[in-house]
């Protein structure tokens, strides 16, 4: 396995504003990719951050709303931005070990919008 | 893309009987399945995992079965604990090709409660 950190863990933001995460795992990765969990809900998938190229997004999520960086192997920013509180939710980064089929999970970024 | 449904989405059993969660999925070109664990706060976990060239795999009380022809895949926990309380997730990848690689379809979730 990896380890995967996430940073902030929580934060409580402002409307109108934007939060930047960070996820750094400990090993290189083929791909990591960033999820978003609603209280009770499954794991949507907001996008797929690659190494020196444009993330691909998923239907229903754009460049504007969730911009994504990943300028190396091994760590990987989304930001949420011009935030409401339909944004407040769970932000998981994950990755895929080289040479395996396993994704593991960050431990999160809780996200609250007021 | 991929589609995968996944039942029950609450499962409750006594401690000590076996509980069973079955998925299934649309696309015959996924060849990898894995099972994650979400306990309340918690990241998931993955717990097993099968490929498609392999039609059962167990670890301890935990095994996954998959029937291709069927496309469902199924995850067992016997001898079920308090432990095992979480919600479980099934997951299938739609195959390992181009923009897709990698990435993974998830199922909406079983709640499980074990009661001592």
């Amino acid at each position: 396995s990896a380890v995967i950190s996430q940073k902030p863990s929580r934060d409580i933001c402002q409307r109108g504003t934007s939060l930047t995460i960070q996820c750094q795992v400990d090993s290189q990765v083929t791909m990591m990719f960033w999820y978003r969990q609603q209280p009770g809900q499954s794991l949507t998938l907001i996008a797929t951050a690659n190494q020196g190229s444009e993330a691909t997004y998923e239907s229903g999520f754009v460049i504007d709303k969730f911009p994504i960086s990943r300028p190396n192997l091994t760590f990987s920013t989304l930001t949420v931005s011009n935030m409401s509180p339909e944004d407040s939710s769970i932000y998981l980064c994950s990755v895929l070990l080289a040479g395996g089929f396993e994704q593991y999970f960050g431990p999160g970024t809780r996200l609250t919008v007021t | 893309g991929e589609n995968v449904e996944q039942h029950p989405s609450t499962l409750s059993v006594q401690e000590g009987d076996s509980a069973v969660i079955k998925c299934t999925y649309s696309d015959s070109a996924s060849n990898y399945f894995p099972w994650y664990k979400q306990e309340l706060g918690k990241r998931p976990q993955l717990i097993i995992d099968i490929r498609s060239n392999v039609g059962e795999k167990k670890d301890q009380r935990i095994a996954v079965t998959l029937n291709k022809t069927a496309k469902h895949f199924s995850l067992h926990i016997t001898e079920t604990q308090p432990e095992d309380s979480a919600v479980y997730f099934c997951a299938a990848n739609g195959g390992y090709r181009g923009s897709t690689l990698g990435r993974l379809y998830f199922g909406r979730g079983t709640q499980l409660t074990v009661w001592p």
